[in-house]
């Protein structure tokens, strides 16, 4: 079983529509929670950052984690075609500099 | 946020030859850089962590003799795959700590932009 789980779509929704992307996770040990953005042939980019349980937003995106379910999620408000990438889930026991591991990604594709 | 630079960002190569990434923070210092390895439609995978006057610290299945890891300085780490085969084909990232600012702030990871390796 991988420590984190995450469907890899790809999840094709109408511009204007709300996102929502999961992930699981079995690791109960892990405290910081992140979401990155990477587009074709990029490096990923730090989207939102929570630590422990509760509800986090900035702008469009609000991040979930609900500790006691091992489950985290990202909504995107009114999305853009240029929301269109693969969204990472992550996770760390440590402080979110220590070591990172990765969902698989989902692939989100917002149609104008 | 910070500046992390990759250099190439691509790279053709044949197979047995050795091939040389380069990971630079522009703006700041990293006392710590990672280094990933992302397949085709897979995750990032961490290879090892790479300290500043230090040896690397390698992940499980990951060979320290194949893949050298250099941070000579604190602004500039390197990758190394020797010998490189077709299987070592893949987008290899690195990424740099920042440490929290002073007063507050958390510290976190900066991701570079990426080097595509083909071997043929």
């Amino acid at each position: 079983q991988k420590e984190v789980e995450q469907d890899p779509g790809p999840l094709s929704v109408p511009e204007g529509a709300i996102v929502s992307l999961n992930c699981t996770y079995s690791n109960s040990a892990f405290q910081y929670f992140m979401w990155y953005r990477q587009y074709s042939r990029k490096g990923p980019e730090l989207l939102m950052y929570t630590y422990s349980s509760g509800n986090k937003e900035d702008g469009r995106f609000t991040a979930q984690v609900d500790k006691s379910s091992k489950y985290i999620s990202l909504f995107i408000r009114d999305s853009q075609p240029s929301d269109s990438a693969t969204y990472l889930c992550a996770m760390s026991v440590g402080s979110s500099a220590s070591k990172i591991i990765f969902g698989s990604g989902t692939r989100l594709s917002i149609r104008p | 946020g910070a500046v992390v630079s990759q250099h190439p960002s691509r790279v053709i190569c044949k197979s047995g030859t050795s091939v040389k990434i380069e990971c630079r923070s522009l703006d700041f210092q990293a006392t710590t850089m990672f280094w990933y390895r992302q397949f085709p439609k897979q995750s990032l995978m961490l290879m090892a962590t790479s300290n500043e006057g230090s040896k690397a610290t390698y992940e499980q299945g990951v060979e320290k003799d194949k893949f050298l890891i250099n941070h000579a300085s604190l602004t500039l780490s390197t990758l190394t795959v020797t010998s490189a085969h077709p299987e070592d084909s893949s987008f290899y990232i690195c990424s740099a700590r920042v440490p929290g600012l002073a007063g507050g702030g958390r510290e976190t990871q900066y991701f570079g932009p990426g080097t595509r390796l083909l071997v043929l």
